[in-house]
């Protein structure tokens, strides 16, 4: 099974200061790597696919980069409504998946 | 509009047994696989197991293969998530999501969560 690992598990920052989320994979994923937002008391929304492809409506402060084994998410300017938890999830063995622990982003 | 649409919270009891719904609409439901994925109080997310609904090929996480069943019913763009005998331990928020093939096998959209209590 391929184990993600997600850093930091909190993250602390000022709005309008930039996020730096990163999720590593035990073995390559290539760029088969999806990131999730997830708000208090609500479900889960798809903000990036394919390592690096924003979904659709999904604001261009959120972005996403890496290959391989190392993936980041970026939030530049966070804004008040980007306080959550987020998850990666690696699909390269599709049909089997496995998601990253979370990063609790949280204002500072 | 692509929409998951779960059934209401349930409270059972250890030994109970249990069927979970998420009903699909705005897509042709073939088209798809739904995935099941756990979230257990204050916890993060954990891959159940994943159906095709062309021909209910399904997949399980070991973690949860043997005390789990997927199933769908075309006929009503239904997926079902059952439990045979439930635990204490499968208190939990359970989701479902759209899930795509290969490439595109990241999870859009989610349905809104079913809250399963397994108490005595």
């Amino acid at each position: 099974e391929i184990v993600m690992t997600q850093s930091p598990a909190t993250l602390s920052v000022s709005p309008g200061e930039r996020a730096t989320l990163s999720c590593r994979a035990s073995q390559s994923v290539s760029n088969k790597l999806a990131w999730y937002q997830q708000k208090p008391g609500q479900s889960h929304r798809l903000l990036i696919y394919g390592a690096s492809t924003r979904a659709a409506g999904i604001p261009a402060r959120f972005s996403g980069s890496g290959s391989g084994t190392e993936f980041t998410l970026t939030i530049s300017g966070v804004q008040s409504e980007d306080f959550a938890v987020y998850y990666c999830q690696q699909y390269n063995n599709w049909p089997r998946n496995t998601f990253g622990q979370g990063t609790k982003l949280e204002i500072k | 509009e692509v929409q998951l649409v779960q059934s209401g919270a349930e409270v059972k009891k250890p030994g109970d047994s249990l069927r979970i719904s998420c009903k699909a609409s705005g897509y042709s439901f073939t088209t798809y696989w739904i995935t099941w994925v756990r979230q257990m109080p204050g916890k993060g997310l954990e891959w159940m197991g994943n159906i095709d609904p062309t021909d209910s090929y399904t997949n399980y996480s070991p973690s949860f293969q043997g005390h789990v069943t997927i199933s769908v019913d075309k006929s009503i763009s239904t997926a079902y998530l059952h439990w045979g005998s439930l635990e204490a331990s499968d208190t939990a928020m359970y989701f479902c999501a759209r899930q795509g093939q290969y490439t595109y096998g990241y999870f859009d959209p989610w349905g809104q969560g079913t809250q399963v209590t397994v108490s005595s």
